[in-house]
């Protein structure tokens, strides 16, 4: 069992390009969520979903979007990348939208120049 | 919001128990208390979750007083491997945001 998996593990990207960011979990849970993480912010929620076919913005939603087509696969797309967006991106997976017991994949390191 | 608040840092040697507080003075009649470990490059990881007085698995300890706007994980005899970042959570049932972290507190154990 993979848990949760993250792809590419890290990247650099030019400023203005447009870049998805995969996350897959194979353990059927309902809800899955996508942080950002930089250094003395900890972790901030960007989007989440409770459940497949819907959708939600968390703290820090502008610039990404999201989309959840099946239970199993939460893309996370920057449809023009800027320098700013320089983090490392974590996504999650819990089983219901209420279960605070998030599982966290291994993280995407995104460069934007 | 039920944001938390938690010490920026700690040092500990190995052998003693760390306490770790957080407070939360928002928190809502239904959030639960969560608390994540987090080592470089990784994500974080569950550790304890609890709603009111006192909740112990193989791992820690974790102490809610009765007016639950604050609670303290309790690390016994620490060793170097437990050398990460401490997340304090509070969920957030409604509204548009969602399972707020604090900056955590960054733990470090000393042999």
């Amino acid at each position: 069992i993979a848990g949760i998996t993250q792809a590419p593990t890290s990247q650099i990207l030019a400023a203005g390009r447009r870049m998805t960011l995969r996350c897959t979990q194979d353990m059927r849970h309902n809800a899955m969520y996508w942080y950002r993480q930089d250094l003395g912010l900890g972790l901030r929620l960007i989007h989440y979903s409770n459940t497949a076919g819907t959708t939600g913005k968390g703290e820090v939603p502008d610039g990404y979007s999201v989309s959840r087509a099946n239970t199993d696969d939460f893309p996370l797309t920057l449809a023009s990348a800027v320098p700013s967006q320089t983090s490392v991106y974590f996504c999650a997976s819990s089983e219901t939208s209420i279960d605070n017991e998030q599982f966290f994949g291994p993280g995407t390191r995104l460069t934007v120049l | 919001l039920a944001k938390t608040t938690q010490p920026i840092s700690m040092d500990s040697y190995e052998g003693q128990e760390v306490n770790i507080t957080c407070s939360h003075n928002n928190i809502a009649t239904n959030d639960y208390i969560t608390w994540y470990q987090q080592f470089p490059s990784q994500g974080p990881r569950f550790i304890i979750q609890g709603y009111k007085t006192k909740v112990t698995n193989e791992v820690a300890s974790l102490f809610i007083p009765a007016d639950r706007k604050s609670s303290t994980l309790s690390l016994p005899r620490v060793s170097l491997s437990d050398t990460a970042v401490y997340y304090c959570l509070v969920g957030v049932t409604s509204g548009t945001y969602k399972y707020i972290f604090g900056t955590g507190t960054r733990l470090k154990v000393l042999a």
